[in-house]
């Protein structure tokens, strides 16, 4: 079955602070891609990263990088040097092949909160 | 450029009511979906339409209807509103309905059901 649990509910960290999100999936699928989505507070949903499963480089936006390891099924998302408009809710999702409509199933989501 | 524009932005109704959520985008994508937010769990597809003129069950269709008007417009109907459909609803579209393809959401709908 198709799933994607991130464990932490809700983390809280100092601005500056380093601050890594787990994410781990599940899918039978051999061909599957996988994203993160920010929530804000005002609530919308904004795309920031996609990664198919043949591509295990990790990748680094500015001050983001996501580490992707196949061997143990976890897409990690790591803010460095945290700041307070980096706080809202970040959802990793999973996308393959057997899944009727090719839908995102997302995880349950983690709320980072960053404090000045 | 407005992406995907979701209407009404809240909405309160009393149980029994009807209502249709409006979605529409504007960037020329085949595929639109809608999803519903609950509290911890993440968010859940209720229907999607992969091309104009299709329309398919997601993982909670119960109590839902969709028309796919047009290709830029894809509505969702609660034709008699229940509590349990107390949610944030969003509305998404991709290029394309394929595994490679980012969802871009809307701003979503609050929707309560008194």
């Amino acid at each position: 079955a198709q799933k994607v649990t991130q464990a932490q509910t809700e983390i809280s960290v100092v601005e500056k602070e380093d601050v890594t999100l787990d994410c781990v999936y599940e899918t039978r699928d051999t061909t599957y891609y996988l994203f993160w989505y920010k929530q804000p507070p005002s609530g919308e949903l904004v795309f920031l990263i996609r990664r198919n499963s043949f591509d295990e480089q990790n990748e680094i936006s500015g001050r983001y990088s996501w580490n992707f390891q196949k061997s143990t099924s976890s897409f990690n998302f790591t803010i460095t040097a945290s700041q307070v408009v980096d706080s809202a809710v970040y959802f990793c999702a999973l996308r393959d092949g057997r899944t009727s409509g090719s839908r995102l199933t997302f995880g349950e989501g983690t709320q980072l909160t960053v404090n000045p | 450029n407005a992406g995907v524009t979701q209407t009404p932005k809240f909405q309160v109704l009393k149980t029994g009511q009807s209502m249709t959520l409006q979605c529409a985008q504007d960037m020329n994508h085949n595929s639109m979906y809608w999803y519903r937010q609950d509290p911890g769990m993440g968010l859940r597809l209720i229907y999607y339409s992969a091309s104009e003129g299709t329309t398919d069950k997601g993982e909670v269709p119960n109590g839902y209807n969709v028309s796919r008007l047009n290709k830029r417009e894809f509505s969702l109907r609660l034709e008699s509103a229940a509590p349990s459909q107390t949610s944030v609803y969003f509305c998404a579209s991709s290029l394309r309905p394929v595994v490679d393809q980012p969802q871009h959401f809307g701003d979503g709908t609050r929707l309560s059901i008194l």
